[in-house]
């Protein structure tokens, strides 16, 4: 059984790194995008990037310019930092697989349980 | 692409069935004849589970009373017998251009 785990700081100031986590268990690391999509308490999902096989990445336009996504094929683990992180960066970040198998594109079949960060100063 | 869900809120009796539209500001039809629209239910206080992928397909272990339809720009999740487990915010999400953006989501609740 595939389990995604999340880990990091949980609690930043303003203009501080957000750093976070995820280490991928019980299955294949390489050969899947590895995705970090984030969720404001109490409000929907936002895509926030991915990280492709061999490393490569995509992140979204929104955040681009704050963001890195990076991937420990040895370790089985993807990172996510965000730069410069305001109030607007809180948010529930939780990593998530996606894969193409079967002819079909499996867009987050697993999840991490997500990890709460809270920018405040 | 924007998305859009209606209703953003049902109340359902169990037993009863109930549907979900999502609709999508292009088509999210590949040139390979498959259909990038998924669905995903968030219970409460949980991750995002997926449902549905490319439109109509169940996941492993979803129960066939979820059944996704639709093509191009709209689609429809339906709950053939809604169940106290289903209690939770659904939401469609388009995986055909990057950023993949989601809809608003769907709270169902359970009268």
């Amino acid at each position: 059984q595939v389990q995604l785990q999340e880990w990091g700081a949980g609690l930043l100031k303003p203009s501080e790194t957000l750093s976070l986590t995820c280490a991928v268990y019980g299955g294949s690391f390489s050969g899947y995008y590895w995705t970090w999509i984030r969720q404001p308490p109490g409000k929907g999902l936002e895509w926030i990037g991915e990280s492709l096989p061999g490393g490569n990445t995509n992140y979204n336009p929104s955040l681009k310019s704050r963001l890195a996504i990076s991937i420990d094929t040895s370790k089985s683990q993807v990172s996510l930092t965000v730069a410069s992180v305001t109030a607007a960066d809180t948010a529930i970040y939780y990593c998530a697989r996606a894969g193409f198998r079967g002819g079909s594109n499996y867009l987050f079949d697993y999840w991490g349980q997500g990890i709460l960060v809270t920018v405040s100063s | 692409i924007v998305m859009t869900q209606t209703p953003l809120s049902l109340s359902v009796t169990p037993g009863q069935p109930a549907s979900i539209s999502c609709k999508s500001s292009q088509s999210l039809l590949l040139g390979d004849g498959r259909t990038c629209l998924y669905w995903y239910l968030q219970r409460p206080g949980q991750s995002p589970q997926l449902l549905i992928y490319e439109v109509f397909r169940r996941f492993s272990g979803v129960p066939d009373r979820f059944s996704g339809s639709g093509s191009g720009t709209d689609f429809t999740l339906k709950i053939s017998r809604v169940e106290t487990e289903d209690v939770g915010i659904y939401y469609c999400m388009q995986g055909i251009h990057l950023p993949y953006t989601f809809g608003p989501g769907t709270k169902l609740e359970i009268k």
